[in-house]
């Protein structure tokens, strides 16, 4: 099973800073890898599929980068907004893994 | 507009069953794969199962391998998960969720359902 884990567990960010998230994964997936965002109380919602594959509609301050091991979700001038958990999935082998979880809070 | 909503969830007791189901609109469901993907209270997402278009590839995490089976009916635009020999570590809010056919990200997600086992 390929594990995925993400740093930091948790992250307290002021409005317009910049966020960085990194998925680092237990052997390479290659670019199999996609973020999520679950705000309080609803369901994951896909921020970036591909490692690096913008989403309609998912506004342009979040991007992915990476490939093999290595990945990050880079959140830029960080809104209100944004405040929820992000995860990380890898779709390179079964069984498919997520990440732990980095939760974003807004100082 | 793509929706897919859970229901059956509940409270049951340990080693109880309980069905749910996933009603599919806004897409052609027969064309989708389909996933089950769960989270415990105040914790991380978990994938539970998957199942081809046509319900003829399946496959399950080890955690519930031999006492959940999923299927579908792509005639009711519906997804199912019937749960077995149910555990405390099962209690968690369960999603159905589409797959891309060609990335394998989980695109859409429903609200989910809630499953709890206890005594």
């Amino acid at each position: 099973e390929i594990v995925l884990t993400q740093s930091p567990d948790f992250q307290s960010v002021t409005p317009k800073e910049k966020v960085t998230i990194t998925c680092r994964a237990s052997q390479s997936i290659g670019s199999s890898l996609h973020w999520y965002q679950q705000k309080p109380d609803q369901s994951p919602k896909l921020l970036i599929k591909y490692a690096s594959q913008s989403i309609s509609g998912v506004p342009s301050r979040f991007s992915g980068s990476g490939s093999g091991t290595d990945f990050t979700l880079t959140i830029n001038s960080l809104e209100a907004e944004d405040a929820a958990a992000y995860y990380c999935h890898q779709s390179s082998s079964l069984p498919w893994t997520f990440g732990q979880g980095t939760k974003v809070e807004i100082k | 507009e793509v929706q897919l909503v859970e229901s059956g969830g509940g409270l049951v007791q340990p080693g109880g069953s309980l069905r749910l189901s996933c009603a599919a609109s806004g897409f052609t469901f027969s064309s989708y794969e389909m996933n089950w993907v769960r989270q415990a209270p105040g914790k991380g997402l978990e994938w539970v199962s998957y199942i081809s278009s046509s319900g003829s590839t399946i496959y399950y995490a080890d955690s519930v391998k031999g006492r959940f089976t999923i299927s579908r009916d792509n005639a009711k635009n519906s997804l199912y998960l019937q749960m077995n020999s149910l555990r405390a570590e099962d209690t968690a809010v369960y999603y159905c969720a589409t797959l891309e056919w060609e990335l394998r990200s989980f695109d859409y997600w429903g609200q989910g359902t809630l499953v709890t086992v206890s005594s």
